[in-house]
């Protein structure tokens, strides 16, 4: 079962940039979630999606972007990199919205640099 | 103050060790709390919720102490895989609201 993949692995970008980062899940959840982590800190919410169709702001939502596109794909785009956007990216899906009482799926990060 | 605070270590310990760590949170209305490992550039997987009675799996214990708002995590004879950073996660349901602690690294050495 692959669960919840996410391209690329790694990435380097420059001052400026843009790319997507992107989700996809084959467990049928109704959830996903974008996360970053930074050395010393928890994961951060950047965006979520409690269900097709809806995005919501997180915790550090300013410089980036998300799509939902189906149940399945849930992209994070950044417009214009900045070096404060380095740091590994998770995405995560569940089942229903809020997760907050039930187990949260992570894909295997993404290793993202800006130079 | 950080909403959940984690001893970020490392605890080094020897194999068939028993170690234990707690993690405190700010907010009294937190209602679901969680264990996160998470392996060294890997992703978080759960490894246990924590009840309000305690619970145990295997070798692992979870406490919780709402009059003090904190949560522990007892691991006894551990083994060299349990070699991780454990990652504590406090729920507001209310809120919709999951936070993560920054984690506390272990490490088993033989």
């Amino acid at each position: 079962n692959a669960g919840v993949t996410q391209t690329p692995k790694f990435q380097v970008l420059k001052t400026g940039q843009s790319m997507t980062l992107q989700c996809a899940q084959d467990m049928n959840h109704n959830s996903m979630y974008w996360y970053r982590q930074d050395p010393g800190m928890g994961l951060r919410l950047i965006y979520y999606s409690a269900s097709e169709g809806t995005t919501d702001k997180g915790e550090v939502p300013n410089g980036y972007n998300v799509s939902r596109l189906n149940k399945r794909e849930f992209s994070l785009r950044l417009e214009s990199a900045a070096p404060s956007q380095t740091s590994v990216y998770f995405c995560a899906s569940s089942e229903t919205q809020a997760a907050t009482n039930e187990k949260l799926f992570f894909g295997s990060g993404t290793q993202l640099s800006v130079l | 103050r950080k909403e959940v605070e984690q001893d970020p270590g490392p605890f080094n310990v020897p194999e068939g060790a028993t170690v234990a760590f707690n993690c405190t949170y700010s907010n009294s209305a937190s209602q679901s709390f969680f264990w996160y490992r998470q392996d060294c550039r890997k992703e978080p997987k759960l490894l246990m919720s924590v009840y309000s009675s305690g619970n145990e799996d295997g070798r692992f214990t979870a406490q919780l102490n709402r009059a003090s708002q904190y949560i522990s995590l007892l691991i006894r004879d551990s083994k060299l895989s349990d070699s991780a950073t454990y990652l504590c996660v406090v729920a507001l349901l209310s809120a919709s609201k999951i936070i993560f602690g920054s984690g506390t690294r272990l490490s088993i050495r033989p």
